[in-house]
């Protein structure tokens, strides 16, 4: 079964910029998809398809996948990203969605 | 404005059987992909299954098969996730979410918590 690896915690200052990587056997092939889940939220879907944002989410977060891994950046971060973050895919070969292991994001 | 509204917090005994829903409203029930993820206690998202609506296409993860059945009556927009022998191991947070493509989540409900214990 497909396999999506992610960091489990990522560290940033205020104003700075968050990188979030997930990786996977030739993931640059699939869609990602990234959510954000705070503390006693549902998820938000903040990107799809690698790159593209939902109405409503702000340009701050971005998206890219290449080869072996996915990355969402989150520029110029405030306190408010804090939360835990979510790449997945569809695995076209069992036909079924895969989720990452998440990522915490603490802003210092 | 697409909602999806789930039906409230349940507390069971081990064996015994659930049903749990999810009502959608603000788009066409039956032509988005409507899905379960399950989230343990302090843990991560685990992708179950899907439906379509429109033709009761469903698939599972392996991890679920056979565990869980996913159903969708859309004469009333509504999708359901159920087991019929509970363990203690099913307490979690479930979420319903739905998308226009099988392959992402775009809108979500706001989750029940199902907590089995003797």
């Amino acid at each position: 079964s497909y396999v999506l690896t992610q960091p489990p915690s990522v560290s940033v200052a205020p104003g700075q910029t968050a990188r979030i990587t997930c990786g996977g056997n030739n993931i640059g092939s699939k869609s990602v998809h990234w959510y954000q889940q705070k503390p006693g939220q549902a998820p938000v879907l903040v990107v799809y398809d690698d790159s593209d944002r939902p109405s409503g989410i702000p340009e701050r977060f971005s998206g890219s996948n290449s080869g072996n891994t996915a990355t969402l950046t989150i520029s110029r971060v405030e306190a408010g990203d804090e939360a835990d973050y979510y790449c997945q895919v569809w695995d076209s070969s069992s036909d079924r969605g895969v989720f990452g292991g998440g990522t915490k994001l603490t802003v210092l | 404005e697409v909602q999806l509204v789930q039906s409230g917090a349940e507390v069971k005994k081990p064996g015994e059987s659930l049903k749990i829903s999810c009502k959608g409203s603000g788009y066409s029930f039956t032509s988005y992909w409507i899905g379960w993820v399950r989230q343990m206690p302090g843990k991560g998202l685990e992708w179950m299954g899907i439906i379509y609506p429109g033709d009761s296409d469903t698939r599972y993860s392996p991890s679920f098969q056979g565990q869980v059945t996913i159903s969708a009556d859309k004469s009333i927009s509504t999708a359901y996730l159920q087991w019929s022998s509970l363990k203690a191991s099913d307490t979690a947070m479930y979420y319903c979410a739905t998308g226009s493509t099988v392959t992402r989540f775009d809108y979500w409900g706001q989750g029940t918590l199902v907590t089995v214990s003797s």
